[in-house]
């Protein structure tokens, strides 16, 4: 059974501050890691879509980083605002399917 | 340019009751997955449609059923509901590089 874990499950950070959290993911038949943002109500908003160990990738504040090697990724905010505030979730591709984390619910505080 | 539109946004049914939900894919996209999350956890692949058939499919029993039309647009049925298929259901389209575009779901409660 493929697992994927997300660390920490929520997070509270100050504005102003930059956090980061984890994804771990199966380190055989890998295909893609993807990173979504998810705010309540809306549809999950792609952020990044990895596909080669050692990729780095970088979408304004939000960057990504990317170990196939040990299965895990890495997701950053710099200089957190409260536009940031949401779930970010994982998801590792297999086989035309997505295997997803539980998400880490990040909440800024003012 | 119109995303993934799903339809309808909220449903309550009764045990025992069937549902369709529908799924209409972003333009130029050809493939539709479907979702299930249920609350705290993240979402669960049910299967995927290609070509007007079910090309992948998740550990759902087979009272989850789906179609893919010409037109690319998809339904997922279930039969025989259960209180535990209360969830929000998520469909995602994509075209050849798994990358994926999601719509907003439909939350499923059944009573």
């Amino acid at each position: 059974i493929l697992n994927v874990e997300q660390s920490p499950q929520s997070l509270h950070v100050q504005e102003g501050d930059s956090t980061n959290f984890t994804c771990s993911f199966p380190s055989s038949n890998f295909y893609a890691l993807h990173w979504y943002r998810w705010e309540t109500a809306k549809s999950p908003e792609a952020l990044f879509v990895m596909t080669l160990n050692g990729d780095e990738k970088k979408k304004g504040r939000i960057s990504a980083t990317l170990n196939t090697k040990e299965g895990y990724s890495y997701l950053y905010i710099k200089g957190s605002q409260p536009e940031d505030s949401a779930t970010y979730l994982c998801a590792f591709d297999s086989n035309y399917q997505l295997i997803w984390g539980a998400g880490t619910k990040l909440i800024i505080k003012p | 340019d119109a995303g993934v539109t799903q339809s309808p946004t909220h449903l309550i049914k009764t045990r025992g009751q069937q549902v369709t939900l529908r799924c209409s894919p972003k333009s130029g996209h050809d493939t539709v997955s479907w979702y299930q999350q249920a609350l705290g956890q993240g979402p669960q692949f049910i299967f995927q449609y290609y070509e007007e058939e079910e090309r992948q499919r998740g550990n759902f029993p087979d009272r989850f059923s789906g179609h893919q039309f010409p037109n690319y647009s998809s339904e997922l049925n279930v039969n025989a509901l259960l209180l535990g298929d209360s969830a929000l259901y998520l469909c995602a389209s994509s075209r050849g590089d798994r990358g994926y575009t999601f719509g907003s779901g439909t939350r499923l409660t059944v009573v």
